[in-house]
C-alpha cells in the first residue's frame, strides 16, 4: 500500500523553527521527485517547494524568501521541510506529495500535518 | 508567477447533473494543466493531467479539455461522492493552483 505520512507539525511561536518529515512507503522513493504543498485554513492550495529524485535540485516558492528548505534522505525514504523565521501567515496544513517532475503534477498526497504559528 | 483563475467559485447541482468548471491561466501554459478533487478534512486527490488525460482509477464521468489559457473540467452524471472542491494547477512554470470551485448540493 502506498503511504505518505507527514509528522512534525504543531504550535510554534512567531520567529521560531520547525522541521516537518514525510515517511514514504509503497513505491520506490528514490525514483521520484517530491514536493510540499500547503493549505491555510479555509484557503486554497499553495506549492511550497520541490526536490529532485537525488536531492541535487530543489526549488521553493519565491514568496518564502528562502525561509524554507526542502531536503530528502533516500536511504530513509523520507522527505523533510525545514521551516525558519515562521510567521502567522505560515499557519497551514502542510502536505507531502509525490511530484512527477518538471512540467508535471502531484499524483500522490499524504494526509497533511498542521502547523500553527501563534504566540 | 502564472495566475490561475477558476470560475465559478461555487456552484449548486443535483445528482445526475452535468457540471463544468473553467480555469483560465494568465499566460499560455500549453496543456500543462492538472485537476484535483478535495473533500473536507481530506488531502487532494489527483484526477486529470495534461489537460485531458484521466488518471488511472478516476471514473470516466470526469473529463478535461483545453489548451493555451482556457481549460475546463466537466463532471457528467454527478454522483453523491463528487460533491467536493476542485482545483486546477499549472505546471508550465513553478506550480500554481486556482482558488478552487466548490460543488455543492442544490
Amino acid at each position: 500500500e502506498v503511504q505518505l505520512v507527514e509528522s512534525g507539525g504543531g504550535l510554534v511561536q512567531p520567529g521560531g523553527s520547525l522541521r516537518l518529515s514525510c515517511a514514504v512507503s509503497g513505491f520506490t522513493f528514490r525514483s521520484y521527485s517530491m514536493a510540499w504543498v500547503r493549505q491555510a485554513p479555509g484557503k486554497g492550495l499553495e506549492w511550497v517547494a520541490h526536490i529532485s529524485q537525488d536531492g541535487s535540485q530543489e526549488e521553493s516558492a519565491a514568496s518564502l524568501k528562502g525561509r524554507f528548505i526542502v531536503s530528502r534522505d533516500n536511504a530513509r525514504e523520507s522527505l523533510y521541510l525545514q521551516m525558519n523565521s515562521l510567521r502567522a501567515d505560515d499557519t497551514a496544513i502542510y502536505y507531502c506529495a509525490r511530484w512527477r517532475g518538471h512540467q508535471s503534477e502531484f499524483d500522490l498526497w499524504g494526509q497533511g500535518t498542521l502547523v500553527t504559528v501563534s504566540s | 508567477d502564472i495566475q490561475m483563475t477558476q470560475s465559478p467559485s461555487s456552484l449548486s447541482a443535483s445528482v445526475g447533473d452535468t457540471v463544468t468548471i473553467t480555469c483560465r491561466a494568465s499566460q499560455t501554459i500549453d496543456i500543462y494543466l492538472s485537476w484535483y478533487q478535495q473533500k473536507p478534512g481530506k488531502a487532494p486527490k489527483f484526477l486529470i493531467y495534461a489537460a485531458s488525460k484521466l488518471q488511472s482509477g478516476v471514473p470516466s464521468r470526469f473529463s478535461g479539455s483545453g489548451s493555451g489559457t482556457d481549460f475546463s473540467l466537466t463532471i457528467s452524471n454527478l454522483q453523491p461522492e463528487d460533491f467536493a472542491t476542485y482545483y486546477c494547477q499549472q505546471s508550465y512554470q513553478m506550480p500554481t493552483f486556482g482558488q478552487g470551485t466548490k460543488v455543492e448540493f442544490k
